[in-house]
């Protein structure tokens, strides 16, 4: 199998606090990870691509010092929404896949359940 | 630059059978992925294609033709539990996934 998950499903905080959302491989060793957003009936939005051990590369337009990711293992990779504002509410969905770079259906990404944020 | 095509939304009949279309031009290709995401819900994995033809899965099928940039996704015997956005992604020449924007799919009984 290919199984990820998120942690928390549901979050909601207060402006200016800091969050952080955890999402494990938990059948199979991701050596990339991957976040993204999306906001309602709107298309997935990848915000950063994480390797295991080095720092994320980050899309345009995604704050990094916003958006703090860790990947300090093969199963776990962390992001950190800081000082959150009502506008950062979002579907945050990791996922992960099993090789990098060498093609084949091991690119496959499967996803974790997703994180629902509500920053009020 | 690099594009993904799908229809936007479309309707089918319980019970009878869909095509969604997906056309790309990428730099590169390196597969071509089909996700289901129902509503509120993150995606999950459909097929996977790299070779030109036909993936059959149950009542999924997914083509590919690599010299049209197109594929498409044939869903048989429909049920309402199709009912769900579908999701065409091409990998690049650098591993990168690009994404569609999705095709509403809304089932009437």
């Amino acid at each position: 199998g290919a199984v990820v998950s998120q942690h928390p499903s549901w979050v909601i905080c207060k402006s200016g606090t800091s969050v952080k959302i955890e999402c494990r491989s938990l059948d199979f060793q991701a050596t990339t990870m991957f976040w993204y957003r999306q906001f309602p009936k709107q298309s997935l939005m990848l915000m950063a691509t994480s390797n295991e051990g080095s720092k994320a590369t980050y899309e345009q337009g995604v704050e990094k010092d916003k958006f703090l990711i860790n990947h300090a293992s093969l199963t776990l990779s962390t992001l950190t929404v800081t000082s959150a504002h009502p506008e950062d509410s979002s579907f945050y969905i990791c996922s992960a896949k099993k090789t990098s770079g060498r093609g084949g259906p091991q690119e496959t990404q499967y996803f974790g359940p997703g994180t629902r944020l509500l920053v009020l | 630059g690099q594009n993904i095509d799908q229809p936007t939304e479309m309707t089918a009949t319980e019970g009878a059978i869909v095509q969604i279309n997906c056309t790309y031009q990428t730099s590169g290709f390196n597969g071509l992925f089909w996700y289901q995401q129902h509503a509120g819900e993150a995606p999950t994995f459909l097929s996977y294609n790299v070779l030109d033809g036909l993936e059959e899965k149950g009542r999924f099928s997914s083509f590919l033709s690599r010299s049209k940039g197109y594929s498409y996704l044939l869903l048989k015997e429909l049920q309402m539990k199709d009912s769900a956005s579908y999701l065409c992604a091409v990998m690049d020449s650098n591993y990168q996934l690009i994404w569609g924007a999705g095709t509403k799919l809304i089932i009437k009984p």
